[in-house]
């Protein structure tokens, strides 16, 4: 099993550009997680799907949509890149939510100039 | 929301000694996950443990969750424990809104 698989692993954006982050899991989880990461700091959630075909704000949405495409796949796009977006972003996927063990993509690392 | 604390913020170690981390949480919760961010950015799942106590080889991890903390425990250090480690949990609630703790910066010196 690849586990929690993201692509690309490195973006280079200019501000405006739009983009989509790719994530896929081959656990048969129920839920997806995208979370950003910025330097020094702990990861906060951008938007979650608890279950195929639902998906639900996280802690900092502003700037992104999602896409819940099937069970297995859940992508994340910037429509127009800022530089306050240069992050490190992570994707995850659990069984069913809140009392399950989250497993992690190995992150894609955006920079916006 | 819930809030999650992690103390020390930043620990330096000497290869063979023991630490021990803390994490405090605000409210009840239903899931207590440490992880292992290595110097690669990899997230590595080390403990899923809402309440009681794991081990696993020289690492082990206590929630009390009536009490809101946990603790996670590493003996005889190693240069390769080095990274961030951080905790996250859920409110008892059942959101999925997870929140990560601010995280612990460990370096093993050899």
């Amino acid at each position: 099993n690849a586990g929690v698989t993201q692509t690309p692993k490195f973006q280079v954006l200019k501000t405006g550009q739009s983009m989509t982050l790719q994530c896929a899991q081959d656990m048969n989880h129920n839920s997806m997680y995208w979370y950003r990461q910025d330097p020094g700091m702990g990861l906060r959630l951008i938007y979650y799907s608890a279950s195929e075909g639902t998906t639900d704000k996280g802690e900092v949405p502003n700037g992104y949509n999602v896409s819940r495409l099937n069970k297995r796949e859940f992508s994340l796009r910037l429509e127009s890149a800022a530089p306050s977006q240069t992050s490190v972003y992570f994707c995850a996927s659990s069984n069913t939510g809140g009392g399950y063990e989250q497993y992690f993509g190995p992150g894609t690392r955006l920079t916006v100039t | 929301g819930i809030q999650v604390e992690q103390s020390p913020p930043d620990l330096i170690l000497q290869e063979g000694a023991n630490s021990t981390l803390r994490c405090n949480f605000s409210d009840s919760v239903n899931n207590l996950q440490w992880f292992h961010q290595n110097p690669w950015g990899q997230l590595i799942n080390l403990f899923y443990i809402p309440s009681g106590t794991k081990q696993n080889g020289r690492l082990s991890a206590t929630t009390v969750a009536t009490e809101r903390y946990s603790l996670l425990y590493i003996s005889s250090s190693q240069t390769t424990d080095s990274g961030v480690y951080f905790c996250a949990t859920v409110g008892a609630s059942g959101t999925y809104k997870y929140i990560f703790g601010t995280g612990t910066r460990l370096k093993v010196l050899a």
